[in-house]
């Protein structure tokens, strides 16, 4: 089913510093999922994606850990800049389907300079 | 990479009045595209599925009559609102997947922000 966001829970960190932003998702047969950034106003912008087969991949300044047993998936940002202070999704779907993409509820992160 | 585009960005309309939103693939063919609504400080949540040629399929709650999707072409998905009222200024969204990707392409369009007056 759709994951209803009531309110986004914020994550503040310094400018320098490591951002762990964690998602439980929903489906346990979903093996493929993927991270988006979204700005004010804006729509969803790619950031890293991983398939079920894999338990980490690693991006530029970007890494995500899937982990299938609790079904938790976790993006985690190096060096955390001001341009990275936005709202986080991890959205979750079959690969083999073309079904949409089922959206978590999302973390506001706030780079503090 | 692949490109989506959304028009208008912001529209303020009467209620009562119809607005049309636009979504194009501006560099592949989508034969898939898929309708987002979202309200402030929430996520984004599933309308409806659009299929090129085909009627859209929709999801359990989202009035088909009021939301009118039409996919006429591999590179064109619409949605029209209908009979607009303020509880349907909201954030609208489309997604469209590649087709010859397929599996892994989706690309987002910048987003409509519609305001019901």
């Amino acid at each position: 089913g759709e994951s209803v966001g009531l309110h986004l829970p914020t994550l503040s960190v310094q400018e320098g510093d490591n951002s762990i932003i964690n998602c439980a998702y929903s489906n346990s047969a979903s093996d493929y999922f993927i991270w988006y950034k979204q700005e004010s106003g804006k729509g969803p912008q790619f950031i890293i994606d991983i398939r079920s087969n894999m338990d980490k991949r690693q991006g530029q300044r970007v890494t995500v850990l899937l982990n299938k047993t609790v079904k938790h998936l976790s993006l985690q940002i190096a060096a955390t800049q001001p341009g990275d202070s936005a709202v986080y999704f991890c959205a979750e779907n079959f690969y083999t389907g073309r079904r949409a993409l089922t959206f978590g509820s999302g973390t506001r992160l706030q780079v503090q300079p | 990479g692949a490109v989506v585009s959304q028009h208008p960005s912001r529209v303020i309309c009467k209620s009562g009045t119809s607005v049309k939103i636009e979504c194009r693939s501006l560099d592949f063919q989508a034969t898939t595209m898929f309708w987002y609504r979202q309200f402030p400080k929430q996520s984004l949540m599933l309308m409806a599925t659009s299929n090129e040629g085909s009627k859209a399929t929709y999801e359990q709650g989202v009035e088909k009559d009021k939301f009118l999707i039409n996919h006429a072409s591999l590179t064109l998905s619409t949605l029209t609102v209908t009979s607009a009222h303020p509880e349907d200024s909201s954030f609208y969204i489309c997604s469209a997947q590649d087709k010859g990707t397929g599996l892994y392409g989706y690309t987002f369009g910048s987003g409509t922000r519609l305001t019901v007056v």
